[in-house]
This record gives structure tokens, sequence and C-alpha cells, in this order.
């Protein structure tokens, strides 16, 4: 059973702190990784990929990825009330076309 | 642009009725998805079209029937559906299969009486 495991939260973090959302992943295969952004009532958007071990850095999002430890996070720096949302891990299956494999997502809240 | 377009936002539809789910982009992708979302629920994947053909089919009841007519173009065809079909259908593509990220619609809230 291919599975993307999250703590569905909810993960409460004061404004101006750094924001943690970890995944784990079963399927050692896998070969893309991606965290989706879902406010209610919206659809997901995209706001990280990584493909490769180690650091990337955006703004203020930085994945990490570690395939040895089939482990991927989120860290958001400097959080604002408008990061509160549910963040979604997404992994891409093995072998091409043929979708993406969601986590339960987490559920962050920014206190003001 | 990453933009997916979908059409309608919303749909309320009968148990006896026929509608149609339309997805759109115009970015060269060629890869497209339909994702089933429920309430406080992750995206489930419904169907791949890989090239404009089905290359996944994730065990989805035939009363959800897809068609791709071109390489831009996505529908989901609906016939007597049930209440708990009721959902968030999301319509998702990317530029190749497989590796790359995945970009979504707005989504069509489906509710089902």
């Amino acid at each position: 059973q291919k599975e993307v495991e999250q703590n569905s939260g909810p993960l409460s973090v004061p404004e101006g702190a750094i924001a943690s959302l970890n995944c784990t992943y079963s399927d050692r295969g896998s070969q893309s990784f991606f965290w989706y952004r879902q406010y209610s009532g919206k659809s997901p958007e995209l706001i990280m990929s990584i493909y490769s071990n180690g650091d990337k850095e955006d703004g203020r999002f930085t994945a990490q990825l570690n395939k040895a430890s089939q482990y991927v996070s989120l860290l958001i720096r400097d959080s604002q009330p408008s990061d509160s949302a549910t963040y979604l891990c997404a992994v891409n299956r093995r072998g091409g076309a043929d979708g993406l494999t969601f986590g339960k997502g987490t559920h962050l809240i920014i206190q003001p | 642009d990453t933009e997916v377009t979908q059409t309608p936002k919303h749909l309320v539809m009968g148990m006896t009725n026929k509608k149609s789910l339309k997805c759109e982009q115009h970015m060269g992708h060629r890869a497209m998805y339909w994702y089933k979302q429920k309430a406080k629920k992750p995206p489930e994947l419904m169907f791949v079209y890989s090239y404009e053909k089905l290359s996944i089919n994730e065990s989805v009841p035939s009363r959800f029937s897809p068609e791709c007519p071109n390489s831009s173009l996505l529908n989901l065809h609906l016939h007597a559906l049930q209440p708990e079909d009721s959902a968030l259908y999301l319509c998702a593509s990317s530029q190749d299969p497989g590796v790359r990220a995945a970009f979504f619609g707005q989504g069509t809230r489906l509710t089902v009486v």
C-alpha cells in the first residue's frame, strides 16, 4: 500500500515564527515531491516542488527532502496569518503518468 | 501562466440527470487528471489522460465517464449519480506525465440531490 503520512494537526504557530510541516512516504520508488496549500473551499495551490535530496528555498518557504529516510518537510519562515491553511504533501507515484498520492494534510493556524 | 479553467463552478443535479464538467488548459500540458475531494479529505485520483489517451482509471464507477476531445480539453460526463458522489471535482494538468508538478483548476462543487 503506497502511503503518504502527515500529522493532521491543527498545528498552531505564533505570527513571525517558523512553521515546520512534516511528511513521510512509503514508496521508495517515488521520484517527485510537492507541497500544496489549500484554503477552505478552494482548490490546492502548488507552493513547492522538490526532486533531489537536500534543501530548496523559495522566498519564505524551504522544502527539504531525505530519500534515505523517506521524509519531506516544509518550513515557512516569518509565518503570517495568511499562511493559515491546510498543507498537503503529495508524492508522484512510481512509473510515469500515474498522478499524485496525497497525504491527509496538516491544518496550520498562524496566531496573530 | 499556470491556469486551468473548470466550468461550472457549482452544479446541483438530480440522481436521474446527465451533466458534464469541463476543464481547459492552454499551457501545452500533455497530462490531464480528474480528482475527487470530499470535505476534510485529500484529493483522490480518478482518471489520468496522457497524450490524450486514458492511461489510468482508478476503479471509478461507470456513472463517471471521462473524455479528452483534444490536448487542451478534458470532460467528465456524469449520469445517474448518487448523493454520496457530492464532492469537489478537481481537474489538473502537468507538463508531462509522471514527474512534473500538477496545477489544479478551481474545481466544480457538485451536489447530488
